[in-house]
């Protein structure tokens, strides 16, 4: 079966310092690959998504940039935190090329202080 | 317009009662439609998928109305375990890959 794996539940890191989280798949191949953030009572913002090795479309503009090193692999990273980055942060997967459903990570708390 | 929109709620109800929220979408072209179901401080988990014919899992029942552009889910005879954040989700045929989320529907269900 498939499994998702996001790392760390949560961190609390000062403004100006980087970032780097950490997302990995197992049991499927090719799979869909997605970044979400949420603020503190509000919806899911897609930040960006992968549909393979190196291909990343990025929805908004920010502070946060995405790289996807291996399959399996999705990386949510910062060169230095601002204190709007502070949320939780959601990887996901789906299986490609088929309309299908997202399955989340736990999810990273992040708090930037 | 965003691309998903919820009524964000609280909805207030009584254990027991039926409650039912909408989701409207503006790409007349989407393809797929889920309901998810988000507790407090956890991660989103799938509730159920929406067939254009309509669909039920026991208690909830979900529709799809694509003239209207919107979806619907439907909870009868509610628990106190149905409280959480309830999330539509979209997925645009023109770019399959993209996941639009709605921003959600707060349901809390007293006794």
């Amino acid at each position: 079966s498939q499994t998702i794996h996001q790392w760390p539940a949560t961190l609390v890191q000062p403004v100006g310092s980087p970032l780097s989280l950490e997302c990995t798949v197992e049991g499927t191949s090719n799979p869909n690959l997605y970044w979400y953030r949420q603020a503190a009572g509000r919806g899911l913002q897609l930040l960006f998504y992968s549909v393979g090795i190196g291909q990343i479309s990025s929805e908004v503009p920010q502070n946060l940039s995405a790289s996807r090193p291996q399959d399996r692999q999705f990386i949510l990273s910062s060169k230095k935190l601002l204190l709007s980055d502070s949320g939780f942060y959601l990887c996901a997967w789906s299986v490609r090329q088929v309309n299908t459903e997202a399955f989340f990570g736990q999810g990273t708390r992040l708090t930037v202080v | 317009r965003k691309e998903v929109e919820q009524d964000p709620g609280p909805f207030n109800v009584p254990e027991g009662a039926t409650v039912a929220f909408n989701c409207t979408y503006s790409n007349s072209a989407s393809q797929s439609f889920f309901w998810y179901r988000q507790d407090c401080r956890k991660e989103p988990k799938l509730l159920m998928s929406v067939y254009s014919s309509g669909n039920e899992d026991g208690r909830f029942t979900a529709q799809l109305n694509r003239a209207s552009q919107y979806i619907s889910l439907l909870i009868r005879d509610s628990k106190l375990s149905d409280s959480a954040t309830y999330l539509c989700v979209v997925i645009p045929y023109s770019s399959a890959s993209k996941i639009i989320f709605g921003s959600g529907t707060r349901l809390s269900i007293r006794p």
